[in-house]
């Protein structure tokens, strides 16, 4: 069965400090990566998904096959990226796509 | 482009009754999910509909059930509530494509809580 484990429940960092959020996953296939994050009294959204390469409000992630790792970066931490992130794995069953979701890391950026 | 929406925002039940929670999906969205969230916890999978069939669940007892409507919106029903189904419950839509890979959008959620 897969599994994602994000092993820190908060992590608080200064503003302009390097920020990095780990994810960790355990799946026997090919996995679909993604972050989502959830700001303050909003829904929760992508902020970024492995296969798009893409670099969203500054931060990346790289799918590592090997350590079975999928950490969010970014180098300079901003007070406006305080939210709760999570990593999700996704994956197609016989019957449809599911999410699985690790349990959260929230990040809180100090002036 | 109009997002999901989810109805209602937050409801108190008691034990033993049942609930229906409603969930719109975004404008060209043909497939649903629900997630229910614990405090302190990520979302879990409850099932997915496409085309208006069950397309996939997760370890939820049968009590929990869904429909999807021809409009692509869906809803949940909760029968014989339990205190531990006190949560809050989201809805996502996505378009399906034949990979996993598709992105799934959020509503809000509808926040239950049980008595």
């Amino acid at each position: 069965a897969q599994r994602v484990t994000q092993p820190e429940k908060l992590l608080s960092v200064f503003k302009g400090a390097p920020v990095e959020l780990k994810c960790n996953y355990s799946y026997s296939g090919s996995p679909e990566l993604f972050w989502y994050v959830q700001y303050s009294r909003q829904r929760l959204q992508l902020l970024l998904r492995h296969i798009s390469r893409e670099s969203i409000k500054g931060f990346t992630a790289d799918l590592n096959k090997g350590e079975t790792s999928f950490h969010l970066k970014k180098p300079f931490a901003q007070e406006e990226d305080s939210a709760m992130y999570y990593c999700a794995l996704s994956k197609l069953t016989g019957g449809g796509n599911k999410l699985t979701f690790g349990t959260g890391t929230q990040l809180k950026v100090e002036l | 482009e109009t997002g999901v929406t989810q109805s209602p925002t937050h409801l108190i039940k008691t034990r033993g009754q049942q609930v229906t929670l409603r969930c719109s999906s975004q404008s060209g969205h043909n497939t649903v999910s629900w997630y229910q969230q614990a405090l302190g916890q990520g979302p879990q999978f409850i099932f997915q509909y496409y085309r208006e069939e069950e397309n996939g669940r997760g370890n939820f007892p049968p009590r929990f059930s869904g429909l999807q409507f021809p409009n692509y919106s869906s809803e949940l029903n909760v029968n014989a509530l339990e205190l531990d189904d006190s949560a809050l419950y989201l809805c996502a839509s996505s378009s399906r494509t034949s990979g996993a890979g598709e992105t799934q959008y959020f509503g809000p959620g509808t926040r239950l809580l049980v008595l």
